[in-house]
């Protein structure tokens, strides 16, 4: 069965601290995509960062990196100097090879403290 | 670029009326999604289409639930009737093609059943 898990409902991080997301996955496919979304109180789905299965590099983008360790089946987000307006939900999420939909985990409600 | 566009942002009916939800997609993106995201869940898949065709709706509650999108454009989903349990936010997203594609979400539409 194709899965995401995100074991960390909360998570409190400092004001300009980094903090990292944890994210597993379950898929038989040798091809697939890995997403990062961010969804602040106003409900919308924005998009952080993209790792692709075969991409041997993980993928940075500004602030944002994904730790990708396919052996282990992990792909956790490191948010580096953290602010204030990333408070928000996070949500891992698998695009399994055959078809475009997204598989999304839980989520995690990240609280930045000043 | 203009986004995703969603109507009504908000929707309060009672048990067993009738509802339909509006999407515009991203000008030019062929493939468009309906997500239902319960509170305190990860959005779930409902349909997706592939210009006017449907590609997946293997977890829309088919009794209840019905989507089109005539042109390959624009999309509506209808609830007839609704229940308690269909209270949760829809979220329409569309991105440029099947496969790994980045998929852009609307603010989404908050449906709460009486």
């Amino acid at each position: 069965a194709q899965k995401i898990t995100q074991t960390q409902p909360g998570m409190f991080v400092q004001e300009k601290e980094a903090v990292t997301l944890d994210c597993t996955y379950d898929t038989s496919d040798q091809s697939y995509g890995l997403f990062w979304y961010k969804q602040p109180s106003s409900g919308e789905m924005i998009f952080l960062i993209y790792q692709g299965s075969y991409d041997e590099q993980n993928a940075t983008e500004g602030r944002y990196s994904l730790n990708f360790q396919k052996a282990r089946k992990s792909a956790n987000l490191v948010i580096s100097a953290s602010q204030l307006g990333d408070s928000a939900m996070y949500f891992c999420a698998m695009r399994p090879n055959q078809g475009g939909k997204l598989i999304f985990g839980q989520g995690t409600e990240l609280s930045v403290k000043p | 670029e203009a986004g995703v566009a969603q109507s009504p942002r908000y929707k309060i009916i009672e048990k067993r009326q009738s509802v339909a939800f509006w999407c515009n997609p991203i000008s030019g993106h062929a493939t468009l999604y309906w997500y239902q995201q319960i509170l305190g869940q990860g959005p779930k898949l409902l349909i997706q289409f592939q210009n006017n065709g449907v590609v997946d709706d293997s977890q829309l509650p088919k009794d209840r639930f019905s989507a089109e999108r005539l042109k390959g454009v624009d999309s509506t989903l209808k609830i007839q009737p609704a229940k308690l349990e269909d209270s949760a936010v829809y979220l329409c997203a569309s991105s440029r093609d099947r496969g790994f594609y980045e998929q852009y979400f609307g603010p989404g539409t908050r449906l709460t059943v009486t």
